[in-house]
């Protein structure tokens, strides 16, 4: 069965401190791993797709990286507005749904 | 422009009525899906849909029955409903095999 599992539950960081969100997975053949934001009240927003081992990709303050069994969400120098809930999720090859994993609740401090 | 839209954005109703959800998307896409998130905010499918027709359908009750009258809508009717029903229901649509993008959602809550 695939699993998706993130680390930590809850993250609290001062604005400015840079950290990781760390997505362990275990899927039967990936197809993507995705990571998606999620604001209080409203519905996810996708911000990457991994599809490779070594793969990385950059959007503002935000890198994500892949392994085989594992991706990481690198958080540098981050703002108050990047506080929110941030899911993974895998999906495998053939005509299959997302597995999320629960979020990690993301704050940022000023 | 939404590209995914659902109505209503939010539903309370007493045990046992019978509701529906709908969703629309303006995004081209051909698959369209249906997540439940509960109390402890985990995403899980729920159904799937490519081109009208039903091709991923999760342990659901067969309470819940969703209907897509073309491949830019996809409502979701529930019977009988229940207090465990109570939920945030996202519906999302993607290419064939593409990223999925996800609508507002419904927030439901049986009293």
């Amino acid at each position: 069965e695939d699993q998706v599992t993130q680390s930590p539950e809850a993250l609290r960081l001062q604005e400015g401190e840079s950290s990781s969100l760390n997505c362990s997975y275990t899927v039967s053949g990936l197809r993507g791993l995705f990571w998606y934001r999620q604001d209080p009240g409203k519905g996810p927003e996708f911000l990457f797709t991994l599809y490779s081992a070594g793969e990385e990709k950059e959007k503002e303050r935000l890198k994500a990286t892949l392994t085989k069994k594992e991706s990481f969400l690198h958080i540098t120098a981050p703002k108050p507005e990047d506080s929110a809930t941030y899911l993974c999720a895998v999906q495998a090859w053939g005509n299959t749904p997302l597995v999320f994993g629960k979020g990690t609740r993301l704050s940022v401090i000023a | 422009d939404t590209a995914v839209s659902q109505t209503p954005k939010y539903l309370v109703t007493q045990m046992g009525n019978d509701k529906s959800i709908k969703c629309e998307q303006n995004l081209g896409h051909d698959t369209m899906y249906w997540y439940k998130q509960d109390s402890k905010k985990f995403l899980k499918i729920m159904f799937s849909y490519n081109n009208k027709e039903l091709i991923i359908n999760e342990t659901v009750p067969n309470r819940f029955s969703p209907k897509s009258p073309d491949k830019a809508h996809l409502n979701l009717h529930i019977n009988s409903l229940e207090l465990g029903d109570s939920a945030v229901y996202f519906c999302a649509s993607s290419g064939l095999g593409e990223t999925q993008y996800f609508g507002p959602g419904t927030r439901l809550l049986v009293l």
